[in-house]
């Protein structure tokens, strides 16, 4: 089955500076590749997602990388804010797989003041 | 955008006892609802695999009769601990994907914890 990896596991920025996590993954038939934003005691919440036909997506401060040659993929986060702070979690999934996912360890964010 | 909820929120209940937490999606059908497991700071482990009207597929180390799955309909799951001990204590959490070519995306209820004294 799929593996993901994600590193680092914690990771402290100063406010305005960028923050970059980056995920591996194992099964080369994975094709969907989300980002959750998780709060303690709440949902996961999706930030950005990216299909493998394309190898970059950006939205605002937001931005996903994809390297299918390498199978990894990576989260940018610029010019961060205290409330960027939470855990952030990588997954993958594959179409006929049901759409399982399977997540990344997580890493936790700590945007300091 | 789409709305999946669960009940309870939270639940306490005692060592042997049994607990039904509910997942809806709210305005949209759900073909396949997942169910997941997280324990404190860490990660989402998947448990089992809904389809409507059919049986779960669990995962690996999970167990069927202990973790009961049924969904019955398309906007309905629901996960039965039964028998439940402390060690089950832990947040779960369901998410419903929709019917339609080329969906990907899954949306996640807010999160049940429960709590087994």
């Amino acid at each position: 089955g799929e593996n993901v990896e994600q590193h680092p596991s914690t990771l402290s920025v100063q406010e305005g500076d960028s923050a970059v996590i980056k995920c591996t993954y194992s099964d080369s038939a994975s094709n969907y590749f989300p980002w959750y934003k998780q709060e303690l005691g709440k949902r996961p919440q999706l930030i950005i997602d990216i299909r493998s036909n394309v190898g970059e997506k950006k939205d605002q401060r937001i931005a996903v990388t994809l390297n299918k040659t390498a199978k990894h993929f990576s989260l940018h986060i610029t010019e961060t804010q205290p409330e960027d702070s939470a855990v952030y979690f990588c997954a993958a999934s594959r179409t006929g797989g049901g759409n399982k996912l399977t997540f990344g360890t997580g890493t936790q964010l700590k945007v300091e003041l | 955008g789409a709305v999946v909820s669960q009940h309870p929120s939270r639940v306490i209940c005692k060592s042997g006892t049994s607990v039904k937490i509910e997942c809806r999606s709210l305005d949209f059908q759900a073909t396949t609802m997942f169910w997941y497991r997280q324990f404190p700071k860490k990660s989402l482990m998947l448990m089992a695999t809904s389809n409507e009207g059919s049986k779960a597929t669990y995962e690996q180390g999970v167990e069927k009769d202990k973790f009961l799955i049924n969904h019955a309909s398309l906007t309905l799951s629901t996960l039965t601990v039964t028998s439940a001990h402390p060690e089950d204590s832990s947040f779960y959490i369901c998410s419903a994907s929709a019917r339609g070519q080329g969906s990907y995306e899954q949306y996640f209820g807010p999160g049940t914890r429960l709590t087994v004294t």
